[in-house]
């Protein structure tokens, strides 16, 4: 049962460019939505995460946008570099569960120079 | 990586024999969690530890067992290793206070 469907699988954008990484999950228990940023042979490393009271969060180039009535959240980079070329996943989870997280299947980036 | 080192890092083994995967933490962080990585899939939670000999399943659970006999090790256990345990697996640990989970470094096992 994928709880957590993430799309695209791939994407190339430009330098300067605005990446958007879409996610749509079911439970609507959950109440904590991380987006983890991982490079090859690296562990996935947090990057910026948005409970459901709130429809954005920005950090830096990086936002989060929810929308808390369709199920979905998307993570939007923007002025995208090279160096943001790596795998993103989406993820969520809810307190009563121990906080355990249900990943979606990952999107590759590749920002061209 | 939040101060959580895995080990080994890499191990090639054959099918059938046990393995034996550790996690261990410095910052006496309660909960522990063991998750695979493979292709298509993403992370899926094995097993997770609330506490010291506090542990319960997670989605991907057969085949796997855990224990924690004290707060800075988590470790995962693959009784008779299959060639459909070959996978990438990561600890994390979750702060106090909060949802945040850090993963470690990951070990990559291939069972041939």
């Amino acid at each position: 049962q994928q709880q957590v469907k993430q799309s695209p699988q791939s994407l190339i954008v430009q330098k300067g460019g605005i990446s958007i990484i879409n996610c749509a999950y079911e439970n609507t228990a959950f109440d904590y939505f991380p987006w983890y940023q991982q490079f090859p042979g690296k562990g996935p490393a947090l990057l910026i995460a948005i409970r459901p009271d709130v429809s954005e969060k920005k950090e830096g180039r990086f936002t989060i946008s929810f929308n808390k009535s369709a199920k979905q959240f998307s993570l939007h980079i923007m002025d995208s570099q090279p160096g943001d070329s790596a795998t993103y996943f989406c993820a969520a989870t809810e307190e009563t569960s121990g906080s355990r997280l249900t990943f979606g299947e990952g999107t590759q980036l590749t920002v061209n120079p | 990586d939040a101060g959580i080192t895995q080990s080994p890092r890499h191990k090639v083994t054959e099918t059938g024999t046990p393995v034996t995967l550790r996690c261990h933490q410095t910052e006496n962080h309660r909960y522990m969690y063991w998750y695979r990585q493979d292709p298509g899939h993403g992370l899926r939670l094995i097993h997770y530890s609330y506490g010291v000999k506090d542990t319960d399943k997670g989605e991907v659970s057969d085949g796997y067992s855990v224990s924690r006999s004290k707060t800075e090790d988590f470790l995962l256990t693959l009784e008779s290793a299959t060639s459909s345990q070959t996978s990438v697996y990561f600890c994390a640990i979750r702060q106090k206070g909060g949802y945040e989970q850090y993963f470690g470094p990951g070990t990559r096992l291939t069972v041939t």
